[in-house]
């Protein structure tokens, strides 16, 4: 039974367009929404991360939207770049353990 | 050098044979996770350990024992590989005082043939 659910599972945007992933969650314990980038070859790499009490949080071109009420949770990536070309997971934990709960990823392919 | 190193890189091993994929970090964390990431399925965890003594199973931690040598060493060991366990393996750290950041090595990829 899958937690976290992400979309799509592949997305091909033009260099300087907006990316957008979506995830879904079903569990409202969950206090804690990271997304992780990964290049080929290396291990995932914490982006952004944004807890349910902030309804949005800003990094650079990278930006966490959060609906608490729709249990879902969104990556936007301002003017993409190629180099933005990598696999990007979703994830959420709760409680002492901090355990991580992924989404399956997304493939995000930046045309020049 | 990599903060979170995992040795082989590369494993092609036969069913049946037990096989051991090593984890070691220099970030003096003491979490450190094993996870395993099969395409279309994110990361899952196998089994993570909070300080040396302690060791927890994961989500799917049948087929895998894992020992937590030291501080900065926790290997995964697979007793008797089946060809399901093919997959991508990535050892992970965190820091108790910051506990949801975890860091990731570069991962293993297991061939079991």
């Amino acid at each position: 039974q899958q937690q976290v659910k992400q979309s799509p599972q592949s997305l091909i945007v033009q260099k300087g367009g907006i990316s957008i992933i979506n995830c879904a969650y079903e569990n409202t314990a969950f206090d804690y929404f990271p997304w992780y980038q990964q290049f080929p070859g290396k291990g995932p790499a914490l982006l952004i991360a944004i807890r349910p009490d902030v309804s949005e949080k800003k990094e650079g071109r990278f930006t966490i939207s959060f609906n608490k009420s729709a249990k879902q949770f969104s990556l936007h990536i301002m003017d993409s770049q190629p180099g933005d070309s990598a696999t990007y997971f979703c994830a959420a934990s709760k409680g002492s353990n901090y355990q991580l709960i992924w989404g399956a990823g997304t493939k995000l392919i930046i045309k020049p | 050098d990599a903060d979170v190193t995992q040795t082989p890189r590369n494993r092609i091993t036969k069913t049946g044979k037990r096989i051991m994929l090593e984890c070691s970090q220099t970030k003096g964390h003491d979490r450190m996770y094993w996870y395993r990431q099969d395409p279309g399925l994110g990361l899952r965890l196998i089994y993570y350990s909070f300080d040396v003594k302690d060791i927890n199973k994961g989500e799917i931690s049948d087929g895998y024992s894992v020992s937590r040598q030291a501080q900065a060493k926790f290997s995964l060991s697979l007793e008797s590989a089946i060809p399901n366990q093919t997959a991508l393996y990535f050892c992970a750290t965190s820091a108790t005082g910051s506990p949801r950041e975890a860091f990731f090595g570069q991962g293993t990829r297991l061939t079991v043939v």
